[in-house]
């Protein structure tokens, strides 16, 4: 079964808890995203990564990081300086090969700061 | 810098009607265009895109968009909806060259029978 798995689907943390939110995919895309989505506000990126062990700030980045350690694994740790955590967070994949790739996002985990 | 404008927060229809939702971007350079659909707690899924060639682009589920480059626009259409098209749709923008995907807020489809 392929493609891009988040863990924990649910996540409560209570507040000044780092936390780190799981993205995993078998896509062998290259490209990896973590988008955060509050309603009606869209999807605002946090991070992305076009490689291994590099990666680069999206719109949003303070207070949380990120690793890519190996092409399958881009985990997003919330940290204590994250003001607002609680939100759903995508991950999502893109293969770097085409000119036309389009996006591939996994089921998303609800964070919930107590 | 790149924007993405869904005109309408929530759209409210009966089954059987037609329905379009309104997307407008700003951008000064060659864009791809696209269309999600996120149903409750799940991640998004890809409807259509629009790349190049054909203004109008076609979904599997009867879904339509066209892009207008003179208006700046890629409105999503369909004749005939069903109660299972109830979800929140998102146009998304990525600018040629560039691997960051643009998103407006979202439009609610609520199709009621």
């Amino acid at each position: 079964d392929g493609g891009i798995t988040q863990s924990p689907k649910y996540l409560f943390r209570k507040e000044g808890q780092n936390v780190t939110l799981s993205c995993e995919q078998n896509l062998n895309h290259d490209a990896m995203y973590w988008y955060r989505q509050d309603p009606g506000q869209g999807l605002r990126l946090i991070y992305y990564s076009q490689i291994v062990n590099d990666f680069q700030k999206g719109d949003i980045a303070e207070g949380y990081s990120v690793s890519r350690e190996k092409k399958e694994s881009f985990p997003l740790t919330v940290t204590s300086a994250q003001k607002n955590p609680t939100a759903f967070y995508l991950c999502g994949t893109k293969s770097t090969g085409g000119r036309y790739n389009e996006q591939f996002f996994g089921p998303g985990t609800r964070l919930t700061v107590l | 810098a790149q924007s993405v404008t869904q005109l309408d927060s929530q759209v409210p229809v009966f089954e059987e009607a037609p329905v379009e939702l309104r997307c407008n971007y700003s951008s000064s350079v060659s864009v791809y265009l696209f269309w999600y659909v996120q149903y409750p707690n799940q991640g998004l899924q890809l409807l259509l895109k629009y790349l190049s060639g054909s203004t109008l682009v076609e979904s599997i589920n009867g879904f339509e968009a066209e892009f207008n480059k003179s208006q700046t626009s890629f409105h999503l259409r369909k004749p005939s909806v069903h109660i299972s098209d109830t979800a929140e749709y998102f146009c998304a923008v990525r600018e040629g060259g560039s691997e960051k995907l643009v998103f407006g807020k979202g439009t609610k489809l609520t199709v009621n029978p």
